[in-house]
C-alpha cells in the first residue's frame, strides 16, 4: 500500500534557526497536507497544497508541492519555542480520496 | 472551517467496559473520521462515514464499532474494551470530498 516517509523523525535545533523536513513516496499524490500537533492536543492544518510546484506559505512557514507530485517539503523560518510540537504530512490521492499520513517530525527547542 | 469537538479529553476505563467517545461537527458537512493515535504507528484510521447511517471501515476497524444517527455526530463504541485500546483517539471532519481534514483535541483513553 501507499506510504508516506517523513525525515527526520526528530529535530534538536536552537531558537532562532531554521528548520526543514520532507516527505516522500513512491505514490503521486494529487493534495499535500501539513498538520502541527502540539503535546496533548489534536492535529491542526497549518497549510495545504494542491498543485505540483505550489509555493504556499503562512507565517514562517514555507511548504512546496514537489513538481513530481511524490513529495513535500516543510520550511519554518526564525524558529521561536512555541514551533516545539509533532509536524506531519499527508497526501491525499484523488481517485479513490484515501489519506496516508507521515508518521511525523518532532521538534524539540533547546534553550 | 469545520470546528471538532470531543467531548472527552480524558478517559479511563476497566477491561470488558463499553466505551462511547463522542464526536461533534458544527457544520452541516458529511464526511467524518476516527483514528487511533499511537507512538512510532501514527495515524490510523479506524472507520470514515460520509453520510448519515453510513460507515466504511478504515484500516483497523477491529474491536470497534461506530454510529452515525445525526450528521454532526460520529460516536466510536468499544463494544469491550481492552488494555491494547489505550490510545489517543482522534475525530476529524471535512467540508468536502478531498478537502483537507480538520480534528478535534483527542480523547485520551486509558483501559485497565
Amino acid at each position: 500500500g501507499q506510504q508516506l516517509n517523513q525525515s527526520p523523525q526528530s529535530m534538536f535545533i536552537q531558537e532562532g534557526e531554521d528548520v526543514s523536513m520532507n516527505c516522500t513516496s513512491s505514490s503521486i499524490f494529487n493534495t499535500w497536507l501539513w498538520y502541527k500537533q502540539d503535546p496533548g492536543e489534536g492535529p491542526v492544518l497549518l497549510i495545504a497544497l494542491y498543485k505540483a510546484g505550489e509555493l504556499t506559505s503562512n507565517g514562517r512557514l514555507t511548504a512546496q508541492f514537489g513538481i513530481t507530485r511524490k513529495d513535500s517539503f516543510l520550511n519554518i523560518s526564525a524558529s521561536i519555542p512555541s514551533d516545539v510540537g509533532i509536524y506531519f504530512c499527508a497526501g491525499q490521492l484523488r481517485r479513490d480520496d484515501k489519506i496516508i499520513f507521515g508518521k511525523g517530525t518532532r521538534l524539540h527547542i533547546l534553550p | 472551517d469545520v470546528k471538532v469537538t470531543q467531548s472527552s479529553r480524558y478517559l479511563v476505563k476497566r477491561t470488558g467496559e463499553k466505551v462511547f467517545l463522542e464526536c461533534v461537527q458544527d457544520m452541516d458537512h458529511e464526511n467524518m473520521f476516527w483514528y487511533r493515535q499511537d507512538p512510532g504507528l501514527g495515524l490510523r484510521l479506524i472507520y470514515f462515514s460520509y453520510d448519515v447511517k453510513m460507515k466504511e471501515k478504515g484500516d483497523i476497524p477491529e474491536g470497534y464499532s461506530v454510529s452515525r444517527e445525526k450528521k454532526e455526530r460520529f460516536s466510536l463504541i468499544l463494544e469491550s474494551a481492552s488494555t491494547n485500546q489505550t490510545s489517543m483517539y482522534l475525530c476529524a471532519g471535512r467540508g468536502a470530498a478531498y478537502s483537507p481534514l480538520h480534528f478535534g483535541n483527542g480523547t485520551r483513553l486509558t483501559v485497565t
